[in-house]
């Protein structure tokens, strides 16, 4: 089955820099990535999501990038705010496959 | 509008107790999800419906059974259950065709067993 790795497990900026979170893939049939925000005591939120059949895709601060030949894609935040402070989820989903793989997820911490 | 309901928000229960989780979407979705999350970790899948059958059920033990009334409504009816199961149970919905993919999740039921 797809395996879903994510980098780094915790990571601290500065108000208005920028941040990096970084996924890798294992099966190439996968088509699909979602990234998720997850505020404490709250459900994960669909914030950004990317096809295979695109590369990059922006909305706002926030970006997403693809390389389906490194199988990677990447979370980009510019301009961090402290309310962008969560954990971040990465995830894959398989072409026409109902299940949806996860990463370890990424505790963002923006100091003021 | 993507929103996903659940209720209760939160729930204790005891080892001896039966209670159930409910779930509900109105986003015409046919992939309706239950996982299980702990804390600081992804959300760990325990089953998907489509087409209010079950599709895909990982290895679950029995004191968690599903139902899928409709197409917007998802129950989870649990009974004796082990402290260790305790932790935010979330529900949430997936298109499965014309090319969307997304999925979205409910706010969770906080559940704590004694």
């Amino acid at each position: 089955g797809e395996n879903v790795e994510q980098h780094p497990s915790t990571l601290s900026v500065q108000e208005g820099d920028s941040a990096v979170i970084k996924c890798t893939y294992s099966d190439s049939a996968s088509n699909y990535f979602p990234w998720y925000k997850q505020e404490l005591g709250k459900g994960p939120q669909l914030i950004i999501d990317i096809r295979s059949n695109v590369g990059e895709k922006k909305d706002q601060r926030i970006a997403v990038t693809l390389n389906k030949t490194a199988k990677h894609f990447s979370l980009h935040i510019t301009e961090t705010q402290p309310e962008d402070s969560a954990v971040y989820f990465c995830a894959a989903r398989i072409y026409n496959f109902n299940k949806f793989y996860f990463g370890s997820g990424t505790k963002l911490n923006v100091k003021p | 509008d993507t929103e996903v309901t659940q209720t209760p928000k939160h729930l204790v229960m005891g080892m001896t107790n039966k209670k159930s989780l409910k779930c509900e979407q109105h986003m015409g979705h046919r992939a309706m999800y239950w996982y299980k999350q702990k804390a600081k970790k992804p959300p760990e899948l325990m089953f998907v419906y489509s087409y209010e059958k079950l599709s895909i059920n990982e290895s679950v033990p029995s004191r968690f059974s599903p139902e899928c009334p409709n197409s917007s409504l998802l129950n989870l009816h649990l009974h004796a259950l082990q402290p260790e199961d305790s932790a935010l149970y979330l529900c949430a919905s997936a298109q499965t065709s014309g090319g969307r993919n997304e999925q979205y999740f409910g706010p969770g039921t906080r559940l704590t067993v004694t």
